[in-house]
């Protein structure tokens, strides 16, 4: 069964980089059936999709925040990371790593879903 | 950016009791709908991915419907496990978004 685990500094200084890493176990990044995310929270407010990566090292973001963000994977040690550059109290938050899979939909294109999620791990930015 | 609005936000109901939760789109996302169950400090557990189908492993009592803008999560006889918040989720178009989410408890 796979399993996902977040790790990284649970504080960060306003204007410093935020650097997580999720450790995929049970599976293999590089199985190039699925894709992985990161997803954050914020205290009291809804869930944001940060952006997602393909074993290959193609990503995707979420543009509010691309210019910030770089998403990384390392296949020799089945893990993926997140760099979040020139943080503020706005990026604390509950950080998620994430999964995805995906399965045809009926005519075309294809459902994609986050089936697996690590518990997630809280970041706070504060000097 | 699709935004996705769910009703209620909270919701209190007896075991057995038949739950549903709507989600809204701001546009047509056909069918790229997926439901989430979220439990406090716990991995968010997929429910329900396409608007429709049942994720392997998850009891039969959940189910989803709709397409194009409007769908909803039901929970056709609430235990007590189920006490959690949901949340959906668009996959039609990035960046992917969520519902604020609606929070279960049982009476």
């Amino acid at each position: 069964q796979v399993q996902l685990q977040e790790s990284g500094p649970g504080l960060v200084k306003p204007s410093e980089t935020l650097s997580l890493t999720c450790t995929v176990s049970g599976g293999s990044v590089s199985s190039g059936s699925h894709y992985w995310s990161w997803i954050r929270q914020p205290p009291g407010k809804g869930l944001e999709w940060i952006g997602y990566i393909y074993y290959s090292g193609s990503t995707n973001y979420n543009p509010s925040l691309k210019s910030r963000v770089t998403i990384s994977v390392d296949t020799s040690k089945d893990q993926f990371s997140l760099k979040l550059r020139s943080v503020t109290a706005a990026d604390t938050a509950v950080f998620y790593c994430a999964r995805i899979a995906w399965a045809a939909a009926a005519g075309s294109g294809y459902y994609y879903y986050m089936d697996v999620w690590g518990k997630g791990i809280t970041v706070t930015v504060s000097s | 950016d699709i935004q996705m609005t769910q009703s209620p936000s909270s919701l209190s109901a007896s075991v057995g009791d038949r739950v549903t939760i709507t989600c809204r789109a701001s546009q047509s996302i056909s069918s790229y709908l997926n439901w989430y169950q979220e439990k406090p400090g716990k991995a968010p557990n997929l429910l329900i991915y396409g608007a429709s189908s049942l994720q392997s492993g998850v009891p039969s009592r959940f189910s989803g419907s709709g397409s194009g803008t409007d769908f909803t999560l039901t929970i056709s006889s609430l235990k007590p496990e189920d006490s959690a918040s949901y949340f959906c989720q668009q996959s039609y178009s990035t960046p992917w978004t969520f519902g604020q989410g609606t929070k279960v408890e049982i009476k």
